[in-house]
């Protein structure tokens, strides 16, 4: 198994153009997850889902984000109407898990790095 | 809520302790620890679930006091490849969701 992947790793793009990013997850693992990180602070939850089912999405998350998996496969995160401030690096994480109890270890990819001018 | 992480950051020289505490206002469920390198994915070290439990890996090891809310994580005789960036995440409730804290910055020198 390769892990987590994510594509691309880097994106520059101007304010105003739509992004989009794919994340390739344990094949085994029905969970996923989209978290944003920028410089100095944790990781953020944006948004999860439990094979193909979003079952969460953050209040911080504006209409311009949206987030995808169909067939509970790979997901796609896109932003569209980019600002400044979306400049982050955006994580893709899966992991295999039941119910509300018990263990949910959660495996990074290396993320993707939105730079928007 | 966030957890909160104390110290934010610490130098150490190889072969010194650290402890790195994480707290929360809310009750927990469940609290893990990553590591982050630079460029690099947070990569899993150890999860605790509530029972007050302490779980050991080679030289780390971490405590969680549920009544307290509150962890640690020990590391002790560092080496270099201690370096980076350790985040709690804690997840309270359900298992499905972790919120994680702003980091310690961990330092490894010669």
């Amino acid at each position: 198994d390769t892990g987590v992947s994510q594509d691309p790793r880097h994106k520059i793009t101007k304010r105003g153009q739509n992004v989009t990013f794919r994340c390739d997850p344990i094949s085994e693992h029905n969970r996923l997850y989209w978290y944003r990180q920028t410089l100095g602070q944790g990781p953020e939850f944006l948004t999860y889902f439990q094979n193909e089912a979003q079952l969460e999405k953050s209040r911080l998350l504006s209409d311009r984000f949206s987030a995808e998996r169909p067939k509970g496969s790979f997901s796609t995160l896109e932003i569209q109407r980019t600002e400044q401030g979306d400049s982050a690096m955006y994580l893709c994480a899966s992991s295999l898990g039941w119910g509300d109890s018990g263990a949910n270890v959660l495996t990074f990819g290396a993320g993707s790095r939105l730079t928007v001018l | 809520q966030q957890p909160v992480q104390s110290p934010q950051a610490v130098i150490l020289r190889e072969g010194e302790d650290a402890v790195i505490n994480c707290s929360s206002s809310k009750a927990l469920y469940s609290v893990h620890w990553y590591r982050q390198k630079h460029g690099e994915a947070p990569v899993f070290l150890m999860i605790l679930l509530k029972g007050g439990e302490q779980k050991g890996h080679d030289k780390i090891s971490a405590s969680f006091n549920e009544k307290k809310q509150q962890s640690s994580l020990y590391l002790t005789a560092s080496q270099l490849s201690y370096s980076g960036t350790y985040f709690c995440g804690s997840s309270g409730g359900s298992n499905y969701k972790l919120t994680f804290g702003k980091g310690t910055l961990l330092t490894v020198n010669p």
